[in-house]
């Protein structure tokens, strides 16, 4: 089955820098990345997802990237602020069911004002 | 708000009672779940619905019971819980097929088994 690693555990950064979350995949035959973010008290929300077709992805702030080859994706947050703090989890997808969702460990990312 | 409901929000319960979660969901998706999400470890599939049935039971234990009396409702019966099953539950629901499912998640239910 599917192995997603995420690195690191937990990241603080200034407000107004970046931040980068990594994760890497087992199965070259994954083909749907998505990121969640979950805020404290919260289910983890979707903010973006990538293809493996498709190297690269911006949403405002945020962008992923992919890398088939090297099977890893990362996750960029420009101009970071202080609601961005939040747990970051990477995914890896198998197939055309959500059950085939498998998760990283999570990134406590902490924004500091 | 995702359009996945879970109650309660915060359950307290004693090993020797039986209770109930409850996940609604309002997105016409055809397939649920429920993850369990303990600290500083990987969400944690437990159950899929797909279509109303059951497709996959990631060795959780008979304490764990879940239900689906149609695709909009899940439920998660608990009995007789160890302490270590204090987490917080997830319901989560997608649309079956396709590439790339998206998969949205309830707020969870904190549980605390004393």
């Amino acid at each position: 089955g599917e192995n997603v690693e995420q690195h690191p555990s937990t990241l603080s950064v200034q407000e107004g820098d970046s931040a980068v979350i990594k994760c890497t995949y087992s199965d070259s035959a994954s083909n749907y990345f998505p990121w969640y973010k979950q805020e404290l008290g919260k289910g983890p929300q979707l903010i973006i997802d990538i293809r493996s077709n498709v190297g690269e992805k911006k949403d405002q702030r945020i962008a992923v990237t992919l890398n088939k080859t090297a099977k890893h994706f990362s996750l960029h947050i420009t101009e970071t602020q202080p609601e961005d703090s939040a747990v970051y989890f990477c995914a890896a997808l198998l197939s055309g069911s959500a059950r085939q969702l498998t998760f990283g460990s999570g990134t406590q990312l902490t924004v500091l004002p | 708000e995702t359009g996945v409901t879970q109650t309660p929000r915060h359950l307290v319960m004693g090993m020797t009672n039986k209770k109930s979660l409850k996940c609604e969901q309002h997105l016409g998706h055809n397939a649920m779940y429920w993850y369990k999400q303990s600290a500083k470890k990987p969400l944690e599939l437990m159950f899929v619905y797909s279509l109303e049935e059951r497709v996959e039971n990631n060795s959780v234990p008979s304490r764990f019971s879940p239900e689906c009396p149609n695709s909009s409702h899940l439920f998660l019966h608990l009995h007789t819980l160890q302490p270590e099953d204090s987490a917080l539950y997830l319901c989560a629901s997608s649309q079956e097929g396709g590439i790339g499912t998206e998969a949205f998640f309830g707020q969870g239910t904190r549980l605390t088994v004393v």
